[in-house]
């Protein structure tokens, strides 16, 4: 168990419509990360926060958006979702930004987001 | 942005030592360089990080040459449950922090 927390693990909605999945970091963590991992791109990251804020920027479609609330939790919203955003999602913490360093990242077991 | 490059896949067999070498010619002077592993369908595990030298802990080793252009994760006498896809990551040193995977070494360890 790395301690991250995801909600739901399984998601199953229609195309077009908007979904919002949720992260809760390990205790202590101040960053949180967001990937995506399909089948045909591996994966990819999407998005970082530290303390609230945006730090770094990646792959992420303006369909998407996601925010770091006070408690640190992280929510990732999807919208106006195609068949192509079916993927699982991870959110993954650690405690430092990371700035002119590496550090360890704890990811969750993800959620499952199907398309139909 | 430092990229690398690693085998698609390796195959083994139980008992054996596996090296796994992954090539980050830009690697840049504060990066670091990290392994995860991931299992199917879980999200990647920490395994190993280090800057130059040798680092090794209950799991595995790393070794990065003096140049730290490449770096080699070896696994002491794998077993089968080490069948996963094992990823070599160089750590973002500019503003913000992202972790870059590339498409990973699948590992098969055979009985």
């Amino acid at each position: 168990d790395s301690g991250v927390t995801q909600t739901p693990k399984h998601l199953i909605t229609a195309t077009g419509q908007r979904v919002t999945l949720r992260c809760s970091p390990r205790s202590g963590d101040l960053s949180v990360y967001w990937y995506q991992q399909s089948l045909d791109q591996g994966l990819q990251f999407l998005i970082q926060y530290y303390n609230g804020e945006e730090r770094a920027k990646g792959n992420i479609l303006e369909r998407f958006s996601a925010q770091q609330f006070p408690d640190l939790h992280s929510e990732l919203n999807l919208s106006s979702l195609e068949l192509g955003d079916s993927a699982l999602y991870f959110c993954a913490s650690s405690t430092r930004p990371g700035q002119n360093m590496n550090t360890e990242a704890f990811f969750g077991q993800g959620t499952r987001l199907t398309v139909v | 942005l430092a990229k690398t490059t690693q085998p698609i896949s390796m195959d083994s067999y139980e008992g054996q030592e596996v090296n796994i070498t992954c090539s980050h010619n830009n690697i840049a002077t504060n990066d670091y360089i990290t392994w995860y592993q991931q299992f199917p369908s879980q999200g990647p595990r920490f395994i190993i990080q280090g800057y130059k030298t040798k680092v090794t802990n209950e799991v595995a080793s790393l070794f990065i040459p003096a140049d730290r252009k490449s770096s080699t994760l070896s696994l002491p006498r794998v077993s089968l449950s080490d069948t996963a896809v094992y990823y070599c990551l160089v750590g973002e040193s500019t503003g913000g922090f992202k972790t870059i995977f590339g498409a990973g070494t699948r590992l098969f360890v055979k009985a």
